[in-house]
């Protein structure tokens, strides 16, 4: 019964391929998001959706595409990936304002 | 605009030992203010928060008081534990659904 659920823990590919990250949430939640984690720790926002409409968009390459089919639901497709999209990604959801909770991560890494 | 700045990390202290991390916040409108931790693989989880000036957050020995003079929310614990050993954020939220995070400070507690 895991809150914030992603998949896959590990992605390992090849430049130039197309990737996809899941991530459901069983917390009833009306926003999620995903976040980017570089090797330093930094977290930085990705995006958000509440409601499956996207609220915030940071600057983020359009080769990035999130897609929520319903509001428990929040995937995370990767066009053309390159050297500097490896990360870790986290997927988060919350309902009030700034209590979240995180997903386990998807280590990303591209050769 | 809104930033979180923390100490730098790495923190390296023996068991027992009193911690500090510190934490300030640019003073635009009034925050809600949060601590998280990240263990090793692991999401982020939220530790401890507080939503008004002079509030104080507290959970597993960890306490937080939110300063409006100083903009500080300064993590403290009286006595760590091996099992400490994590990254930890301070974070902002404000109204419009973005939670803002601090760059973390890696602790590393020895035994």
């Amino acid at each position: 019964d895991t809150a914030v659920s992603q998949t896959p823990k590990y992605l390992v590919t090849q430049m130039g391929n197309d990737k996809s990250i899941k991530c459901e949430q069983n917390l009833g939640h009306d926003t999620m998001y995903w976040y980017k984690q570089d090797s330093k720790k930094f977290l930085k926002i990705m995006f958000s959706y509440n409601n499956k409409e996207l609220i915030i968009n940071e600057t983020v390459p359009n080769r990035f595409s999130p897609k929520s089919p319903d509001k428990a639901h929040l995937n995370l497709h990767i066009n053309s990936l390159e050297l500097g999209d490896s990360a870790v990604y986290f997927c988060a959801s919350s309902q009030e304002g700034g209590r979240m909770f995180f997903g386990s991560g998807t280590q990303l890494s591209v050769l | 605009g809104n930033s979180v700045t923390q100490m730098e990390g790495p923190v390296t202290l023996s068991e027992e030992a009193f911690l500090t991390i510190n934490c300030t916040y640019t003073a635009t409108g009034y925050p809600s203010l949060f601590w998280y931790v990240q263990y090793p693989g692991e999401g982020l989880q939220l530790l401890l928060k507080a939503t008004k000036a002079d509030d104080k957050g507290s959970n597993k020995g960890f306490e937080a008081t939110y300063r409006k003079e100083t903009t500080s929310f300064h993590l403290e614990k009286g006595s760590v534990q091996v099992s400490d050993s994590a990254v930890y954020f301070c974070a902002r939220y404000n109204q419009g659904g973005k939670l803002i995070f601090g760059q973390g400070t890696e602790l590393s507690v020895k035994p």
